[in-house]
């Protein structure tokens, strides 16, 4: 019954590293995402996926990429990490078009 | 690209009082979502609105999708002090990337004992 889980809850990176963040949900959701929330930014799009092999940019997708091998994970990859990507990372999935999300708890990653 | 414009940015309350707060679109939306964000966690939905003037009730928390489909408005009434956290509206349109939904800014909510 864990919904959406995501790890790391915590990390720190150095400037160049690189590292994903997992996401995995047991909901069997077609749709997942990945979201940055900001302070006073609210939250924004990084990418998106409607289906396994299926993915696509949202409105921050730079420096970011995804994959969707499977219907419950949907990882996010920083290949190089910027102290700009400093920021908490949620996922999200949804089972149509018409339901809200169900976010897991977040990522909070410091790059330095 | 579209944007949700939340209001207000912040407020401090006192328990007990009704709370009101309100998101704008220059674009129209076919659905309206209200999320509720605590230190820590994840966004957690609220209340979900599908039609234009639709008005939907969650114990004290009472939303409504403007007639516009242009706005909607989160109404907490006799707010209690879990009540903290920030809120975020969220909307959808179906004819923009395949119904993702955008968020405002969010409002954070304070209530004081």
């Amino acid at each position: 019954n864990a919904g959406v889980t995501q790890t790391p809850k915590f990390q720190v990176l150095k400037t160049g590293q690189s590292m994903t963040l997992q996401c995995a949900q047991d909901m069997n959701h077609e749709y997942m995402s990945w979201y940055r929330q900001d302070p006073g930014m609210g939250l924004r799009l990084i990418h998106y996926s409607v289906g396994a092999g299926i993915t696509d940019q949202g409105e921050v997708p730079n420096g970011y990429n995804v994959s969707r091998s499977t219907t419950e994970d949907f990882p996010l990859r920083l290949l190089s990490a910027a102290p700009s990507q400093t920021s908490v990372y949620f996922c999200a999935t949804g089972g149509r078009p018409n339901y809200g999300y169900t976010f897991g708890s977040g990522t909070r990653l410091t790059v330095v | 690209g579209q944007q949700l414009n939340q209001s207000p940015q912040s407020m401090f309350i006192q328990e007990g009082e009704d709370v009101s707060m309100n998101c704008t679109s220059s674009s129209i939306f076919n659905t309206w979502l209200w999320y509720k964000q605590e230190p820590g966690e994840g966004p957690v939905l609220l209340i979900a609105l599908y039609k234009a003037g639709e008005l939907t009730s969650n114990g004290r928390l009472t939303a409504q999708f403007g007639i516009t489909r242009k706005d909607s408005f989160l109404n907490i009434s006799a707010s209690i002090p879990s009540d903290v956290g920030i809120y975020f509206c969220a909307g959808r349109n179906y004819g923009g990337s395949q119904g993702n939904l955008i968020f405002g800014k969010g409002t954070k909510l304070s209530v004081k004992p």
